[in-house]
């Protein structure tokens, strides 16, 4: 059973143009939301975060949304640029597992110059 | 700073066949994880260390991984033996354990394993 879904696996944009990424989660108890982002042949690395008291976190041309009550959170790349071609993996974590990562599938973001 | 050093980066085996992955973290990151990743699929959790004690390693085949990190420093995850469902991506990675939320983790390029 997958906790954190991310149900598009693969998204296109235009360089320049908005990338949303979305992620679903099930268990109610995660409070704490982390977004990787990984490219070929290399590991994930940290992108962003938010915790469940905020409903949106900005850092530079990325920000996350979250909305507790439909249980979803997306990530908002704002101007897309060639070099975020990757994938991101969304994860959450909270609960009696506070301390441990649940990640999604991933979804493959190609920037088209 | 040096980033979490993993080797080798690519291993391929006949089924049956024992295989070991080695760990190095970042130098004071006391955390560390051993993740399974399949194609088209997240990290999963195969075991965290804090220090030299494993944490979390319910979902660690037992049978036929194991792992250790015997001076709370790298680590080493074994396969014996090796079996073609095995074939995956085998990410390591560490953080420090300010408490708390899951801490920023910091992960390897991984050891791509292939059983023929």
């Amino acid at each position: 059973d997958q906790q954190v879904k991310q149900n598009s696996p693969s998204l296109s944009v235009q360089e320049g143009r908005i990338s949303i990424l979305n992620c679903d989660y099930t268990n109610s108890m995660f409070d704490y939301f982390l977004w990787y982002k990984k490219y070929p042949a290399e590991g994930p690395t940290f992108l962003i975060s938010i915790s469940s008291i905020k409903d949106k976190n900005e850092d530079g041309r990325f920000t996350v949304f979250l909305n507790k009550s439909a249980k979803h959170l997306s990530l908002h790349i704002v101007p897309s640029q060639p070099g975020d071609s990757a994938v991101y993996f969304c994860a959450a974590s909270g609960g009696t597992s506070y301390d441990k990562v649940i990640f999604g599938p991933g979804t493959s973001l190609s920037v088209i110059p | 700073e040096a980033g979490v050093v993993q080797s080798p980066r690519y291993k391929i085996i006949e089924k049956k066949q024992p295989v070991a992955f080695w760990c190095n973290p970042i130098s004071g990151h006391n955390t560390l994880y051993w993740y399974l990743q399949n194609l088209g699929q997240g990290p999963e959790l195969l075991i965290r260390y804090e220090n030299e004690e494993a944490v979390d390693d319910s979902q660690l085949p037992k049978d036929r991984f194991s792992a250790e990190r015997l001076k709370g420093v790298d680590s080493t995850l074994k396969i014996q033996p090796a079996e073609l469902g095995d074939s995956a991506v085998y990410l390591c990675a560490s953080s420090t354990s300010a408490g708390g939320h899951a801490d920023t983790q910091y992960f390897g390029p991984g050891t791509r394993l292939t059983v023929l």
